[in-house]
Formats: C-alpha cells, structure tokens, sequence
C-alpha cells in the first residue's frame, strides 16, 4: 500500500511558466514532507521540506504547499529553467524514526 | 559540505556471483540507508542502520544483507545475484532526527546481472 503517491508520471512545461507538482499521502501521522531532484547517473538531492504543523514553505523558485485536511501536497517552481528538467521525488517522515517514504516520482520536462 | 561516496558508479556481475557495494559518509551521521531505484517504482528502502553494528530491515530486504562495522560505512552485499537486482544502488545518510531529516545521497551504482 502506498503511502505516498505522486499520480503524474510525467509534466511539461513551458520555459518561464509554473510547474506544479503534487503529491498525496495516506499516514495522518505523518510529521514532515520533503520534496527531492534527480538527475540521471545521479543521486537525488534535497529541494525544500516543509513540518506538518505548517502549511507553506518557501525557497528561493521552489515553494511547497501543504494541505493537510486534504492529505496532500505540492511543489510549486517559479519561473521554471531548463536545468528544472529532472525526476522530482515528494517523500515523507515521523518523528518516531528517521526513515523516509517515497513516492514514485514525476518527470518534469521545461519546453523551450 | 556532506559527502557520501559509493565505490563504484557502473558494474557489471554474472549471475550468482556475490556482490560488495561500498557507500562512505564523512559526516559523522548516524543513519546510513541502502535504495534501489526501478523506472515506475520510485526509491524503495533495502536497509538501514542507525549505529554501528545496528541493522533494519527496509520493505525489499529479501536477497540482500548489510553490513555497518564503521560508523562512516555502510556495506550492501548481494550473496548471489540474479538478473532480477539488476537496478540503480543509491546510499543515503543522515543525522538522528533532532537535527533535521534530510537525506544526502551519494551518486549511485548501476549494477547489471547477466
């Protein structure tokens, strides 16, 4: 069962447009969310997190949004560059490990 | 800056060969975490461990063990490998929750079994 699900497997769009990726879960106990990047051959990095007790987070381009009574999540970039293209992984945590879930990823293409 | 190093970027084994994959952190974290990444299937936890010598089962354990005889290495061990553990390897680790829950990833080894 999924705990985490990111239901596109893929988005594109247009150069300098937003990109919204989103992400639903099913665990209300859920603390933490946490959005990464993967590039090919690489490893995924860490984007921007965001603590269950909030609902928006903000960096730089990139903020999340969280809506908890919704059980759902997303990632907005403004503007989108082509160095966006990546897979994006929504993932998230309890306070009573330090294990993370992920979903299963979306590809995110920036047209030019 | 957190690096996590992973011993090799491609391999290639034969079927029932007995695999090593090194991963070395130099952050002095306590959690190390083995993955494995499959188009469709996003990243699935293999193990983890949160101190030496400690050791968790993830959600696919079945085919794999680990080992932790250092806190800044943690070794994923194929005892014989199929075709079907052809995949992307990625180690993680991070600090205890307390000071934050970000996973650092080191680039990943792209194991082929023939």
């Amino acid at each position: 069962d999924q705990q985490v699900k990111q239901n596109s497997p893929s988005l594109s769009v247009q150069e300098g447009r937003i990109s919204i990726l989103n992400c639903d879960y099913t665990n209300s106990m859920f603390d933490y969310f946490l959005w990464y990047k993967k590039y090919p051959a690489e490893g995924p990095t860490f984007l921007i997190s965001i603590s269950s007790i909030k609902d928006k987070n903000e960096d730089g381009r990139f903020t999340v949004f969280l809506n908890k009574s919704a059980k759902h999540l997303s990632l907005h970039i403004v503007p989108s560059q082509p160095g966006d293209s990546a897979v994006y992984f929504c993932a998230a945590g309890t306070n009573r490990d330090d294990k993370i879930i992920f979903g299963k990823g979306t590809r995110l293409h920036i047209l030019p | 800056d957190v690096k996590v190093t992973q011993s090799s970027r491609y391999l290639v084994k034969r079927t029932g060969e007995k695999v090593f994959l090194e991963c070395v952190q130099d952050m002095d974290h306590e959690n190390m975490f083995w993955y494995r990444q499959d188009p469709g299937l996003g990243l699935r936890l293999i193990y983890f461990s949160y101190d030496v010598k400690m050791k968790e089962k993830g959600d696919i354990p079945e085919g794999y063990s680990v080992s932790r005889e250092k806190k800044e290495r943690f070794s994923l061990i194929l005892e014989s490998a199929s075709t079907n553990q052809t995949s992307m390897y990625l180690c993680a680790s991070s600090d205890t929750g307390t000071s934050g829950y970000e996973q650092y990833f080191g680039p990943g080894t792209r194991l082929t079994v023939t």
